[in-house]
């Protein structure tokens, strides 16, 4: 099984300043990469795919880059309704497919 | 624009089988191209994926859950279920439905918690 591991864990910034999170996966998942946003008592949802293409509907301030085995979002400028908890997930080995342990954005 | 409903009991006894179903409007699942699938969160927790299927009834699922594991679906009624026997409260969980295309999950249903308890 392919593990993710997220860094860090809690990452704390203020608004409107730039917050750039971690995925790491055990072995290459080449493009094969997905990021999902989850406020609290929502669904996930899609943001990033083949990780660098935004899903429909969002802002281009999210953008995902790497491959391989690094894997890095970057949100440009938070916005109060960005604070939430972010989620990587393999494909690579698809129809498996495995999560990160997740980053939480809060307020700084 | 495709939402995804999941339905089912809150509250399952241990030993017993949990049973969700998944209704899906805005589009049609035996259109083909696309997968169904179930994920679940324990609570504060990770997510985890269960497993798939296609409209065909193809299916394929996470291998640490694959004993306990049956997903079918019914294109007549544009729905897909989960069943999963002999739980326990490590079972207890938000379960969500979403479909997946070939890796990433784009539309997900609200979730629905289960809970395994006596």
């Amino acid at each position: 099984e392919i593990v993710m591991t997220q860094s860090p864990a809690t990452l704390s910034v203020s608004p409107g300043e730039r917050a750039t999170l971690s995925c790491r996966a055990s072995q290459s998942v080449s493009s094969n990469l997905a990021w999902y946003q989850q406020k609290p008592g929502q669904a996930p949802r899609l943001l990033i795919y083949g990780a660098s293409t935004r899903a429909t509907g969002i802002p281009a301030r999210f953008s995902g880059s790497g491959s391989g085995t690094e894997f890095t979002l970057t949100i440009s400028s938070l916005q109060s309704e960005d604070f939430a908890v972010y989620y990587c997930q393999q494909y690579n080995n698809w129809p498996s497919l495995t999560f990160g342990g997740g980053t939480k954005v809060e307020i700084k | 624009q495709v939402q995804l409903q999941e339905s089912g009991p809150g509250l399952v006894k241990p030993s017993q089988t949990l049973s969700l179903t998944c209704t899906v409007s805005g589009g049609s699942i035996s259109s083909g191209g696309y997968y169904w699938s179930w994920i679940r969160q324990h609570p504060g927790k990770g997510l985890e994926w269960i497993g798939y299927i296609y409209y065909s009834g193809s299916t394929y699922y996470n291998p640490s859950l694959k004993s306990r594991v049956t997903i079918s679906v019914d294109t007549s009624k544009n729905q897909f279920s989960l069943k999963l026997s002999s739980v326990t409260a490590a079972d207890t969980a938000v379960y969500y439905c979403a479909r997946d295309q070939e890796g990433y999950l784009d539309y997900w249903g609200q979730g629905t918690l289960v809970t395994v308890s006596s």
